[in-house]
């Protein structure tokens, strides 16, 4: 079993649904990204949480640290968001510590249709 | 993606060659990691550097794979004697050092895709 699961692995929506994908994670993790790559490109941190919720425009971003449990929200989707989201925890060493050793979600491709 | 440069952006290598890879952090970034995105499989994390150290190459293929940060340059990630297996997308990232509790934002690159043929 992965120590990060995202939930769907695939989803299908019509534009204007609201959108959520979920991650959740088996270890201590000091933080987590939510991260979104389009085909063939490069990757984009959406969101950095370490506790609470985060919002930019349309998509809101939510973690529950006692429940190792993250999601991702997008309100009013739109064929532009079209991607895969991964989530991305950084895990907490033996030393109580963090830094960029990510590991990632197995990803969420989202498909939005006209 | 707050000026992570990577390049080539694709690579196409003939079996048994050497692909180099190379990546610039943002300015003042003085961590360096290297992640891994094989065909229809998640990123895995390769290794982390910071200037002139290897911190942590836990995620390294034992073989023909090396990376390196020098003082001056870029970092580099090298791959001997390629195989087809070596065939994915590999990202680079950096980060100012972290922060204990709470981490810190890492910015991606937009990738280097190599191909073996």
């Amino acid at each position: 079993k992965n120590e990060v699961e995202q939930s769907p692995q695939n989803l299908t929506a019509q534009e204007g649904e609201f959108i959520t994908i979920n991650c959740s994670y088996s270890v201590g993790i000091s933080a987590l990204h939510w991260l979104q790559q389009h085909p063939g490109g490069g990757i984009v941190s959406l969101f950095m949480l370490s506790s609470g919720k985060k919002k930019h425009g349309r998509l809101i971003a939510t973690i529950n640290i006692q429940e190792k449990h993250s999601s991702l929200h997008i309100t009013a989707s739109h064929p532009r968001d079209s991607a895969v989201y991964i989530c991305a925890a950084y895990p907490v060493n033996a030393g109580g510590t963090s830094y960029g050793k990510l590991t990632f979600g197995q990803g969420t491709i989202l498909t939005v249709h006209p | 993606n707050a000026g992570v440069m990577q390049n080539p952006r694709h690579l196409v290598r003939r079996r048994g060659q050497e692909a180099r890879l190379r990546c610039s952090p943002v300015k003042g970034h003085s961590h360096v990691y290297w992640y891994r995105q094989l065909p229809e499989e998640g990123l895995k994390f390769m290794v982390y550097l910071q200037k002139e150290n290897i911190i942590d190459e836990s995620g390294m293929p034992k073989e023909r794979f090396s990376a390196e940060f020098p003082k001056e340059g870029p970092s580099i990630l090298r791959i001997q004697q390629v195989v087809r297996g070596d065939s994915a997308a590999y990202f680079c990232a950096s980060s100012p050092p972290f922060r204990r509790i709470t981490g810190n934002t890492i910015y991606f690159g937009e990738g280097s895709w190599l191909t073996v043929v």
